[in-house]
């Protein structure tokens, strides 16, 4: 069973536009939810991490919410640049030993077209 | 900023032959990580270590071992490859897999 779903699969938008990219999850305990871009070809960057309840979080014109009642976060992306084309990945966190095990989603390929 | 880097960026190898992909850090992290990432799937790890000399079975360990012969590389290493390890690798460091820190990822190619 799929433990971290993200939705949609891929969006196009227009330049300028803004977004929302969806993450839901089941797993259990979770300790933090981390949102990475990952450009074509490369590895993958952190864009933001949500630890608490209600956490919400802003890094330039992205920004992140975490309803961990619902197992549920989004990422917002304001006015979308030609650069933000990418596969944007949530991966949930959860406390193993004293260290961390990932789940990762599949990702929401982005396309963002003149 | 985390430095990780692996080698080779790109690789063709046939089916039985033995392939190893490298890894290494220069942050001093104690642990370190390889994943797969393949289409439909989220990445899945592979093996990790938590530093020199110790390696430990990921989610899908089977066909793949690891070797950690110091805190800076990290391999991982396909004795008998096949056609259904075709994937892109990545490694990943860590200081305790709260962050992750990752490579530019290996295409592998196992015709």
């Amino acid at each position: 069973k799929t433990q971290v779903e993200q939705s949609p699969q891929s969006l196009v938008v227009r330049q300028g536009e803004n977004c929302v990219l969806q993450c839901n999850y089941s797993v259990t305990p979770d300790n933090h939810l981390r949102w990475f871009k990952q450009d074509t070809g490369k590895g993958l960057v952190s864009l933001t991490v949500l630890v608490h309840e209600n956490d919400k979080t802003s890094n330039g014109r992205y920004s992140a919410t975490l309803d961990k009642d619902a197992k549920h976060s989004t990422l917002h992306i304001t006015a979308t640049l030609l650069d933000d084309t990418a596969t944007y990945i949530c991966v949930v966190g959860a406390p193993a030993g004293g260290n961390n095990k990932l789940t990762f989603g599949q990702g929401t390929v982005l396309s963002v077209i003149p | 900023e985390a430095a990780v880097t692996q080698s080779p960026r790109n690789k063709v190898a046939v089916t039985g032959g033995k392939v190893t992909l490298s890894c290494n850090q220069t942050n001093n992290h104690n642990n370190m990580y390889w994943y797969r990432q393949d289409t439909g799937h989220g990445l899945r790890l592979i093996h990790y270590s938590y530093g020199a000399g110790s390696t430990e079975k990921g989610d899908i360990p089977d066909g793949y071992k690891a070797s950690r012969p110091s805190q800076e590389n990290f391999s991982l290493i396909l004795e008998l490859a096949t056609p259904s390890q075709t994937s892109v690798y990545f490694c990943a460091s860590g200081a305790s897999g709260y962050e992750q820190y990752f490579g530019p990822g290996t295409r592998l190619t196992v015709l």
